[in-house]
């Protein structure tokens, strides 16, 4: 089974529009991390976000945000006052325990924005 | 502060041959992984080095093996090369240490092409 689905293949966004990328994740461990990632075409996987499964709050990280909704098993990203240098790939992943480094990636949602 | 540097960024080989790649870690940083990336596709974890041993390895054949140096560099060997093989490998470090640093921070990859 996907640990990590991401459904939205591709999406268009007006510049300075807010846009939601769509995870849902799947474990049976209690304890897990789940990442944002942004891939330009350049290749390198740029961090934006993290969530911890026993953090109270919502992630925020200046523009982005994380919408977890753990009974959900979903954590969507939020990007707001989208800009033209957002448009990339973007990938939700999700690492499993305390100690493993391993993450497992979606799909990938590729963004792009629009002037 | 150098971030994690990877070479060659291109490599073009041809089937049944072998190649080393190289990855030089985030200043700081002791745990080095290994992705590959398909195209079109999210990254799939290889394994895993720290204190110069592998310590998790994603489902991989044992074609794909590697090295950590005491410097916490490493390399990534893969001998009797597939088409399927194809595809951009990513190198991430991190912190052994869970609580220091919670993400991965990526390199730009290497972008092999079997023939």
């Amino acid at each position: 089974a996907q640990k990590i689905t991401q459904t939205q293949p591709g999406m268009f966004v007006q510049e300075k529009e807010a846009v939601t990328l769509d995870c849902t994740y799947d474990t049976s461990d209690p304890s897990y991390g789940l990442f944002w990632y942004k891939q330009p075409s350049s290749g390198e996987m740029i961090f934006l976000i993290y969530q911890g499964s026993y953090d109270q709050q919502n992630a925020t990280e200046g523009r982005y945000s994380l919408n977890f909704q753990k009974a959900r098993k979903s954590a969507n990203l939020v990007i707001s006052a989208s800009q033209l240098g957002d448009s990339a790939m973007y990938f939700c992943a999700m690492r499993e325990g305390n100690s493993d480094y391993k993450l497992s990636f979606g799909a990938g949602t590729t963004v792009t924005v629009r002037a | 502060d150098a971030g994690v540097t990877q070479s060659p960024t291109h490599l073009i080989k041809t089937r049944g041959q072998q190649v080393t790649l190289r990855c030089s870690p985030k200043s700081g940083h002791d745990t080095v992984s290994w992705y590959q990336q398909a195209l079109g596709q999210g990254p799939q974890f290889i394994f895993q080095y720290y204190e110069e041993e592998e310590r998790q390895r994603g489902n991989f054949p044992d074609r794909f093996s590697g090295h950590q140096f005491p410097n916490y560099s490493s390399e990534l060997n893969v001998n009797a090369l597939l088409l399927g093989d194809s595809a951009l490998y990513l190198c991430a470090s991190s912190y052994r240490v869970p609580g220091l640093s919670e993400k991965l921070f990526f390199g730009s990859g290497t972008q092999l092409s079997v023939l």
